[in-house]
């Protein structure tokens, strides 16, 4: 079965620092993985894709992750935050065999302070 | 281009009544999905349909229904609503089904 684990229910910084939200994954095949967000009373964004290729994947807002086969990571980053960036943020996961279903974290909430 | 729209917003329900929530997308999409979202647990998929009169069970699929008789609307149905179906409803859809998926801005449901 495939899961995905976000371990930090929330993430506080400081606009200017750098921020880092993790997401750990299982599956028994190669995953697609994805990282959404989600701003108060709104829908999911999306953010980025790793599907192949290039371990280091750019996205949306300044965002990058980081795909890490060996310690099945996927940590979303951005080198500057900024106080807009606070919002809930979701890794998800898919299998590329069992396409229909994607998996999500629980979230983390990410305060980027003034 | 309107993307993925979800009506109502705001639902408020008595236990045992019934309601639909729809969802439209104009971007030509296959598949089409249903999650709910409650705290502390992510989405979970209720159902889905990779196509224009197919539908499918997700992860929560029970005391839910759905339909998709035109491709660019994808209904779901609570025949008789409990509490534990308050919830916020996301629709989300794809062109294919290893795509990125689109999602709707929500509809939040109550039911008392």
């Amino acid at each position: 079965a495939q899961s995905v684990a976000q371990p930090e229910d929330q993430v506080n910084v400081a606009e200017g620092n750098p921020l880092t939200v993790k997401c750990t994954y299982s599956v028994s095949g190669n995953p697609y993985l994805f990282w959404y967000v989600q701003y108060p009373n709104r829908g999911l964004q999306f953010l980025l894709k790793y599907i192949t290729g290039d371990n280091l994947v750019k996205g949306s807002y300044g965002f990058e992750a980081e795909f890490n086969k060996s310690q099945t990571s996927f940590h979303l980053k951005k080198p500057s935050a900024l106080v807009s960036d606070s919002a809930l943020y979701f890794c998800a996961v898919r299998v590329r065999s069992n396409d229909y279903k994607l998996s999500f974290g629980a979230g983390t909430t990410v305060t980027v302070r003034a | 281009n309107a993307g993925v729209t979800q009506t109502p917003k705001f639902r408020v329900l008595k236990t045992g009544q019934s309601m639909t929530l729809l969802c439209a997308q104009d971007m030509n999409h296959e598949y089409m999905y249903w999650y709910r979202q409650d705290p502390g647990m992510g989405l979970r998929l209720i159902h889905y349909s990779v196509g224009e009169g197919t539908t499918a069970k997700g992860e929560v699929p029970d005391g839910y229904n759905v339909s998709r008789l035109k491709k660019q609307n994808f209904l779901l149905g609570l025949e008789s609503a409990a509490p534990s179906q308050t919830s916020v409803y996301f629709c989300a859809s794809s062109y294919v089904s290893a795509d990125t998926q689109y999602f709707g801005p929500g509809t939040r449901l109550t039911v008392l």
